[in-house]
């Protein structure tokens, strides 16, 4: 199957600074990049989708200028968080979707924590 | 709102039982029903990807099944084995181009 990767796997910075989350898929073109966000107990929740070479589509609730995200290959999106506070701290994870696919494939995920 | 609901939320189920868990979903428009298993510290994989109402969709000892009309797909496990401990999810997609939603997964635990 097709291969997603997520860097970094964790990260733990202080509150106020950036963190920037990269993924990347190897073996396929991802049109469409996804970035989820996943709560204690919670389902993995949708924060925005990106396609290549244009703005990102944000889900109600999530801040762009917090999050920002950049889709600038068919094979790279980075999530910044941009003045991280604690209440950032979180699952963070990324999906790729092939063009000429139904799936989705999805990164391991990366955990950050603010401190 | 798309609802995506999942049950049991969690299950415990002895080596060598079978078992089976749900997935409902809204059955107006639909697109495709996917379900992943994730396990702890890697990737979620992806396990069916089900368009048709009444699918079946067998990978191993695992399989699933399709209503569309009702709005639910069941997630069938033969002979529980250890490597079966994970949290499986099961994801609604609307249309073509749309997102997916996802439920918020069933923990299943086996037990030796």
């Amino acid at each position: 199957g097709a291969v997603v990767s997520q860097h970094p796997s964790w990260v733990i910075c202080k509150s106020g600074t950036s963190v920037k989350i990269e993924c990347r898929s190897l073996d396929f073109q991802a049109t469409t990049m996804f970035w989820y966000r996943q709560f204690p107990k919670q389902s993995l929740m949708l924060m925005a989708t990106s396609n290549e070479g244009s703005k990102a589509t944000y889900e109600q609730g999530v801040e762009k200028d917090k999050f920002l995200i950049n889709h600038a290959s068919l094979t790279l999106s980075t999530l910044t968080v941009t003045s991280a506070h604690p209440e950032d701290s979180s699952f963070y994870i990324c999906s790729a979707r092939d063009g000429s696919q139904r799936q989705q494939y999805f990164g391991p995920g990366t955990r950050l924590t603010v401190t | 709102i798309l609802n995506v609901e999942q049950s049991p939320q969690s299950l415990h189920v002895q080596e060598g039982d079978s078992t089976n868990f749900t997935c409902s979903f809204p059955s107006s428009n639909f697109y495709a029903l996917h379900w992943y298993r994730w396990e702890t510290a890697k990737s979620p994989e992806a396990l069916f990807v089900m368009t048709l109402n009444g699918d079946e969709k067998k990978k191993g000892r695992i399989s699933a099944t399709l209503n569309t009309k009702e709005g639910y797909s069941y997630l069938y496990i033969k002979g529980s084995q250890p490597e079966d401990s994970a949290t499986y999810l099961c994801a609604f997609q609307e249309g073509r181009d749309d997102k997916i939603i996802f439920g918020k997964g069933t923990r299943l635990h086996i037990l030796p």
